[in-house]
């Protein structure tokens, strides 16, 4: 069975400063390691696809990267517009189903 | 391009009444998936539809079932309601069976009284 686990459950951050959060997963082959974001009463809106160990993305502040056992997301110089849940999902080898972990509640003060 | 949309976007029930919900995926977009999220089960996968047909089915009971029609919109269904069957309900659209991105729609908000 797929299993996500995210760490922390929630991040206080000060503006501009950096900080990474965690995805640790098992799976039974890995087709991609999927991030999320999501803003309260929203649905998830799609961030980066991390295909293979050593793999990287990059979308202004945010950097994912990716292991064979974990995945980081790195947030440099944090803004509050960033304060929001972070999921974190695995694609094994049932089609297009997602297993997610909890998620991390980032805040960010100004 | 017109992201994924679902109607209704809030629905209240009461307990024993049945509930359809709708998803209409991105433009060209053949496969959909439903999800149910509530504060203390997170996201969990419902099913997912490719092309008419179901491909996988997660961990719930026979009380939710749901379709894809020819044009890939898709419906989900939960009968007999529950109290714990409040949440919100998410519906990602993808381009083909596997190994796609998915993205998602504003969600359905069921609440159940």
């Amino acid at each position: 069975e797929d299993q996500v686990t995210q760490s922390p459950e929630a991040l206080r951050l000060q503006e501009g400063e950096s900080s990474s959060l965690n995805c640790s997963y098992t799976v039974s082959g890995l087709r991609g390691l999927f991030w999320y974001r999501q803003d309260p009463g929203k649905g998830p809106e799609f961030l980066f696809t991390l295909y293979s160990a050593g793999e990287e993305k990059e979308k202004e502040r945010l950097k994912a990267t990716l292991t064979k056992k974990e995945s980081f997301l790195h947030i440099t110089a944090p803004k509050p517009e960033d304060s929001a849940t972070y999921l974190c999902a695995v694609q094994g080898n049932a089609g297009n189903m997602l297993t997610f972990g909890g998620g991390t509640r980032l805040m960010v003060k100004p | 391009k017109a992201g994924v949309t679902q109607t209704p976007r809030y629905l209240i029930k009461t307990r024993g009444q049945q509930v359809t919900l709708s998803c209409s995926p991105i433009s060209g977009h053949r496969s959909v998936s439903w999800y149910q999220q509530t504060p203390g089960q997170g996201l969990q996968f419902l099913f997912e539809y490719f092309s008419e047909t179901q491909r996988n089915k997660g961990n719930f009971p026979g009380r939710f079932s749901g379709r894809q029609f020819s044009n890939s919109r898709s419906e989900m269904n939960v009968s007999t309601l529950e109290l714990g069957d409040s949440a919100l309900y998410l519906c990602a659209s993808s381009s083909g069976p596997t190994y796609n991105e998915q993205f998602f729609g504003p969600g359905t908000r069921l609440t159940v009284l």
